[in-house]
This record gives C-alpha cells, sequence and structure tokens, in this order.
C-alpha cells in the first residue's frame, strides 16, 4: 500500500492555472475510476473537491477539474484564487478493496 | 445537515488500547460505507479502515491490520474504532469520513473535525 506519488509544492498567481499530478499503478489509479481529489486548510478537515476522476460535488467551484490517462490523474485548478492556497490530497480504491492516498501538495498562491 | 463527530482519542501509553467512536447524523447512517483516516502531526492523510453499510465487511490497512478493528451499530448511528498495541507511530489525528457509496470505501464526502490520540515514543 504506497502512498501515491504528488509533487510535495505548486504554486501560482492569481488568475493563472496549475495542474497537480497523481501518480499510482495499474493496481489503483490505472485500474479504476475511483480517484478523487480533498482540499484541506490548515487546522481543518479535508474537504472533498472530485470524485470518480472529474465529477465535482455540488457547491464546489468549477474551476476545479480533473483527469486521468494511465497510472496518473491530475487535478487543475484555474482562475486561481487566494483561497485556494491550501494542501490537496489525492487518493484511490485499490485493487485490495483498500484506499490510499497520495503525500499531499502544498499549493502556494503567490 | 450531515454530522460527524469523533470522541474517544487521548493520551495512551505504548502497547496500550483506545476505542474511538464516531457519531453520525444528517443521513441514512446504514446506507453507506463509513471510514477511518488519520493524519500524523505535520503529515499527510493515510487510510486505516472503512466498514460496509451493513457492516458485513471491513477493510484494513496494513499499518493496523490485526492491531485494529472497526465495527458499526446502525442502531445508534455509531462506527467505532478499537485500537490495540498502540505504537509511538499512531500518534495523530484521526478522522471519522462518510463514503458515498454503500459498500466500497472510495470517496469521502464529510469528514469529522477529528480526534487527537497520542502515544508517547
Amino acid at each position: 500500500q504506497s502512498a501515491l506519488t504528488q509533487p510535495a509544492s505548486v504554486s501560482g498567481s492569481p488568475g493563472q492555472s496549475i495542474t497537480i499530478s497523481c501518480t499510482g499503478t495499474s493496481s489503483d489509479v490505472g485500474a479504476y475510476n475511483y480517484v478523487s481529489w480533498y482540499q484541506q486548510h490548515p487546522g481543518k478537515a479535508p474537504k472533498l473537491m472530485l470524485y470518480d476522476v472529474s465529477n465535482r460535488p455540488s457547491g464546489v467551484s468549477n474551476r476545479f477539474s480533473g483527469s486521468k490517462s494511465g497510472n496518473t490523474a491530475s487535478l487543475t485548478i484555474s482562475g486561481l484564487q487566494a483561497e485556494d492556497e491550501a494542501d490537496y490530497y489525492c487518493s484511490s480504491y485499490t485493487s485490495s478493496s483498500t484506499l490510499v492516498f497520495g503525500g499531499g501538495t502544498k499549493l502556494t498562491v503567490l | 445537515e450531515v454530522q460527524l463527530l469523533e470522541s474517544g482519542g487521548g493520551l495512551v501509553q505504548p502497547g496500550g488500547s483506545l476505542r474511538l467512536s464516531c457519531a453520525a447524523s444528517g443521513f441514512t447512517f446504514s446506507s453507506y460505507a463509513m471510514n477511518w483516516a488519520r493524519q500524523a502531526p505535520g503529515k499527510g492523510l493515510e487510510w486505516v479502515s472503512g466498514i460496509s453499510g451493513s457492516g458485513g465487511s471491513t477493510y484494513y490497512a496494513d499499518s493496523v491490520k490485526g492491531r485494529s478493528t472497526i465495527s458499526r451499530d446502525n442502531s445508534k448511528n455509531t462506527m467505532y474504532l478499537q485500537m490495540d498495541s498502540l505504537r509511538a507511530e499512531d500518534t495523530a489525528v484521526y478522522y471519522c469520513a462518510k463514503d458515498r457509496k454503500r459498500t466500497t470505501v472510495a470517496t469521502f464526502d464529510y469528514w469529522g473535525q477529528g480526534t487527537l490520540v497520542t502515544v508517547p515514543s
């Protein structure tokens, strides 16, 4: 159950777009469309931003979008805003009927 | 409104035991799988365990398998995590999370605020 691989940090200026990658294996990301993305602000509980690769829960801005190619999923945030500064985690269902998270990516809005 | 309230955290000596509880409200509890995830201080999220809506299927991360037991009481809308043989590396905030589905552990659409478990080294 190795963690999915995410970049430790990404940054962007307000209004720009950024993409965070999430790389797994053929036993998790590559095998299922059960990839989710979570946003976590300091001291707060995580919040679901995307599920099933690219679906947004009600209330989540359409500035957040997701995709997947092979063993790598991606989260794109367009029109970056100061409030987007947070930690982002991907997760995937696995062939062992378990769940694995990515190591997390710290997004800095410059 | 969905609410998840964890309790039972605290300071426990290495080798000791603890039972965490998660009281749920605002949805049909038995219709959804439930999960525990944890976050060590300054670290990332780690999935710990999950249980199907009926309680008939349970799932564990390798890091806690054999030392933890997840269960639920659908009549009380409450989920539990019994943790035994606790180690310093179990120190973390433990979150309760509701799944979007009944049987799989895949997507956590609601999270509690967490309860801190501390195991000194």
